[in-house]
């Protein structure tokens, strides 16, 4: 089936920096998404980015689909950007249509 | 507000006690999904419905009922619930493109359900 693997697992920052975390899949797709899970378990949707680039605020993606790989952008990091970030692809494996998550980043911001 | 709503947000039972996790979406989704999710197994879906009455296993389904008799609701029903189905439930709607795939994901709060 279809592997998605995220890098790095982890990530601490100080507040300000920019980040990049990147998204690895190992079969074309048709949908990828970004999702932060802050602290209180909530996963919020970030980015619904198949192909090309996306900006919101601080944030952007970009996917590059012919190379199976999409990185989200943060940039100025604050305190409540800190949480989970995953992506997810969706696939049809065996029939039976799937999000498939990466493992995850967990990212950190200090104060 | 679109939303997607669960409820209850936390529950503790007993094993073999049955339960029920309810799951609402206002947005008119066709999609609606359930998922677990696990320390260090990361995110997992359980059952999934394309649409009314039709329903489908996901990675983990065993030990789980679902139906989907509305377009608005899913519910994730443990029959006789055990300490490895305690974990961190969401449920997800989204709309159907025209290819057939999902669009953008919407989750709902969560339910932690501990099974002792």
């Amino acid at each position: 089936g279809i592997q998605v693997e995220q890098s790095p697992p982890d990530l601490i920052l100080q507040e300000g920096a920019n980040s990049t975390l990147r998204c690895n899949f190992s079969d074309s797709v048709n949908n990828l998404q970004w999702f932060h899970q802050n602290p209180w378990g909530q996963l919020i949707n970030l980015f619904y980015i198949p192909s090309g680039t996306k900006q919101n605020g601080r944030l952007s993606a970009t996917t590059v689909a012919t190379e199976r790989y999409s990185l989200l952008y943060i940039s100025s990091s604050q305190t409540t950007d800190s949480g989970v970030y995953f992506c997810a692809v969706f696939a049809i494996i065996q029939g039976a249509q799937k999000l498939v998550f990466g493992q995850g980043t967990r990212l950190t911001i200090n104060p | 507000e679109a939303q997607v709503t669960q409820n209850p947000r936390y529950l503790i039972t007993v094993t073999g006690k049955k339960l029920t996790v309810t799951c609402s979406q206002n947005m008119n989704h066709e999609y609606m999904s359930w998922y677990r999710q696990d320390p260090g197994l990361g995110l997992r879906q359980i059952y999934y419905s394309m649409n009314v009455e039709v329903t489908d296993k996901g990675d983990v389904p065993e030990g789980y009922k679902v139906s989907r008799k509305e377009k608005r609701n899913f519910p994730l029903i443990l029959e006789s619930p055990s300490p490895n189905q305690t974990s961190l439930y969401f449920c997800a709607s989204s709309p159907i493109s025209k290819r057939e795939d999902t669009d953008t994901q919407y989750f709902g709060p969560g339910t932690r359900l501990t099974v002792l």
